[in-house]
């Protein structure tokens, strides 16, 4: 069985660029999350989708970055412009339903703003 | 504020020696807890979870975990150490509300020398 996928796995960009990130989940997860894990932290949440519904974006900063799930299964997160605060790894997971349920992560994707 | 805590940033020990890596938290109610790890440049791989039941959980390559609710307490252990057990651990805990996220720890390293 496939992992999260994650693409691309490295982001280099300059400050003020817009930037967009894609995950795919397990097949079959209805939950999906997008961390954000910064150097020598763990991950944070930014949002969690329940299929295709946003059902807690409150640590997304809305003035800069979205996320969709059009049809509930893959996903895109996307900053514009990036700061250079922004330079992270973006985590995606997913599991079969929000709860006790396990979340498996993807390798991420390291997003360097210069 | 609901937390985790992992006291070291880093734990040494020699190969065959048993290790144990410390977390506590700061959660209401009765939460699930998770122990994550992740290598470098790799997403995080779950470990073990305790949901209720027996205090001592087994999870995958040989890990456990402790389970202590006086002490608030759910350090992960392992009877003997090997070289490729050195990574970076996280501790995770989900307070049992509906609808919450995963709340990690600061990550601890592991270091096993040979």
């Amino acid at each position: 069985e496939a992992g999260v996928v994650q693409s691309p796995r490295y982001k280099i960009i300059e400050k003020k660029q817009p930037v967009a990130f894609w995950c795919n989940p397990i097949s079959g997860h209805n939950t999906l999350y997008w961390y954000l894990q910064n150097l020598g932290q763990g991950p944070e949440l930014l949002i969690r989708y329940e299929n295709e519904e946003a059902v807690d974006d409150s640590q997304l900063p809305k003035d800069r970055f979205s996320a969709e799930r059009l049809k509930g299964v893959d996903s895109t997160l996307k900053i514009q412009p990036a700061e250079l605060g922004d330079s992270a790894v973006y985590l995606c997971a997913s599991s079969p339903r929000s709860g006790m349920d396990t979340q498996y992560f993807g390798p991420g994707t390291r997003l360097t703003v210069l | 504020a609901q937390s985790v805590a992992q006291p070291e940033d880093q734990v040494n020990v020699a190969e065959g020696n048993p290790l144990t890596v410390k977390c506590t938290y700061s959660v209401s109610g009765n939460p699930y807890l998770f122990w994550y790890v992740q290598y470098p440049n790799r997403g995080l791989q779950f470990l073990l979870k305790y949901i209720t039941g027996d205090n001592l959980v087994k999870g995958s390559y040989g890990f456990e975990a402790e389970f202590n609710k006086s002490q608030t307490s759910f350090h992960l252990k392992k009877p003997s150490a090997l070289v490729s057990d050195s990574a970076l651990y996280f501790c995770a805990v989900r307070p049992n509300q509906a609808g919450t996220a995963l709340i990690f720890g600061k990550g601890t390293t592991l270091s096993v020398s040979s």
